[in-house]
């Protein structure tokens, strides 16, 4: 069992709806942080949170909207996503969003297919 | 060329071989992170080092400042070892981590 909880753990969605993904942690960490992973490639970066704050935006398009509603809970709302949007999500935490030297915990992941 | 290479990107063994995993990386680092996947899950943390030398169970890792190079070693290796090693230098932004390609490591019975 991970201490990241992620839900849903699978989802399949049409490029016209709206949903969102869901991350929980109860470790009081205060950095959060949402990866895009495909298939045989490393995780990649799209937002860190730190103390519920914005601070890293990779250049994410903007049918991606992350929310920090409260330092335990991270979501990522999707808008008209499109076919190559497929693929891992995960979320991550770590103690403090200052620096690296914290181990960051990873959920399980969201497995997300666009029809 | 990345600024995290890890060698070899896959790796066979049989059970019972010592495995070695080599990671070079061009960016300074605050700390350099060894991580885990195992086939369609999540990511575990490994070990977080910035000096010397680490060991847990089975799991030895090690870095070389200078030389800006890390390795993880398993001994006695298990068909429970098979997963996706990856190494992630982390530098002083935000927790931003940059990761190598990883390496699939498969252990045979």
């Amino acid at each position: 069992d991970t201490e990241v909880t992620q839900t849903p753990k699978h989802l399949v969605m049409g490029m016209t709806n709206k949903k969102s993904l869901k991350c929980e942690q109860h470790m009081g960490h205060r950095a959060m942080y949402w990866y895009k992973q495909k298939a045989k490639k490393p995780p990649e970066l799209m937002f860190v949170y730190s103390y519920e704050k914005l601070s890293i935006n990779e250049s994410v398009p903007s049918r991606f909207s992350p929310e920090c509603p409260n330092s335990s809970l991270l979501n990522l709302h999707l808008h008209a996503l499109q076919p190559e949007d497929s693929a891992l999500y995960l979320c991550a935490s770590s103690q403090e969003g200052r620096g690296t030297n914290q181990p960051q915990h990873f959920g399980d992941g969201t497995r997300l297919s666009i029809l | 060329k990345n600024e995290v290479e890890q060698s070899p990107q896959n790796l066979t063994a049989q059970e019972g071989e010592f495995i070695t995993i080599n990671c070079s990386y061009s960016v300074g680092i605050s700390a350099l992170h060894w991580l885990q996947q195992h086939p369609g899950g999540g990511i575990v943390s490994l070990f977080m080092l910035s000096s010397g030398k680490k060991k847990h169970g089975r799991l030895i890792a090690t870095i070389n400042i200078q030389e800006k190079h890390s390795s993880l070693h398993i001994t006695a290796s298990h068909p429970r070892d098979s997963a996706v090693y990856i190494c992630a230098a982390g530098g002083t932004s935000y927790g931003k981590l940059t990761f190598g390609q990883g390496t699939i490591l498969t252990v045979h019975p």
